[in-house]
């Protein structure tokens, strides 16, 4: 079936660094695919929605500047951390769904613990 | 707007029990509804996807029902097991647009 995976899948950083998180497609196009992030005992909230070949929409309370993101690809999207800090220690998961729209899979998520 | 909630929020139940956990949505325009199970320090997975024309789905122990108008689903869990243990999350589908997730419901099952 359709795999989603995600790079690193922990990485821990100091303050003030930025972090590039990858979430690719591995066996099927994606021309929206979604970024979530979860703080402890909280559910996954969506950060932005990552479109191929256009900026990324984001989420009332995210911050565009900080949290980069790069739809470089039809199976490829990037989200940057940029100059990070421990506020920003989360676990960050995105998903893409399938061209048919039949359904989302889900990336493996990533763990982020900024120091 | 859709807004997901899930009741209880934690549930402690002995080895063996049957149980049921709850999710309801607002808005009943969706695509489909997805259960997942999510460990500690780990990913989601997804345990049962239920489509917007369907009523319920199984796998093993696992039962997930769907009633659109009311905005409703159930997850029954069957013989409880201590690896049943985790946090079980409902999210809504609209239309291929993001999930909305609900809160989740945190399962102990004691040995």
């Amino acid at each position: 079936g359709a795999v989603v995976s995600q790079h690193p899948s922990r990485v821990i950083c100091k303050s003030g660094t930025s972090v590039k998180i990858e979430c690719r497609s591995l066996d099927f196009q994606a021309t929206t695919m979604f970024w979530y992030r979860q703080f402890p005992k909280q559910s996954l909230m969506l950060m932005a929605t990552s479109n191929e070949g256009s900026k990324a929409t984001y989420e009332q309370g995210v911050e565009k500047d900080k949290f980069l993101i790069n739809h470089a690809s039809l199976t490829l999207s990037t989200l940057t951390v940029t100059s990070a800090h421990p506020e920003d220690s989360s676990f960050y998961i995105c998903s893409a769904p399938t061209r048919e729209g039949e359904t989302q899979y889900f990336g493996p998520g990533t763990r982020l613990l900024v120091l | 707007k859709q807004e997901v909630t899930q009741i209880p929020a934690a549930l402690s139940v002995p080895e063996g029990e049957n149980l049921v956990l709850n999710c309801s949505f607002t808005d009943s325009a969706i695509y489909n509804l997805q259960w997942f199970r999510q460990d500690p320090g780990k990913g989601l997975t997804s345990l049962l996807l239920i489509q917007s024309s369907q009523r319920e789905q199984t796998s093993g122990r696992l039962n997930a029902s769907l009633d659109k108008s009311s905005g409703r689903s159930t997850l029954y869990i069957a013989a409880s097991q201590p690896g049943d243990s985790a946090t079980y999350l409902c999210a809504v589908d609209n239309y291929g647009q993001n999930f909305v997730f609900g809160p989740g419901t945190r399962l102990s099952v004691l040995p």
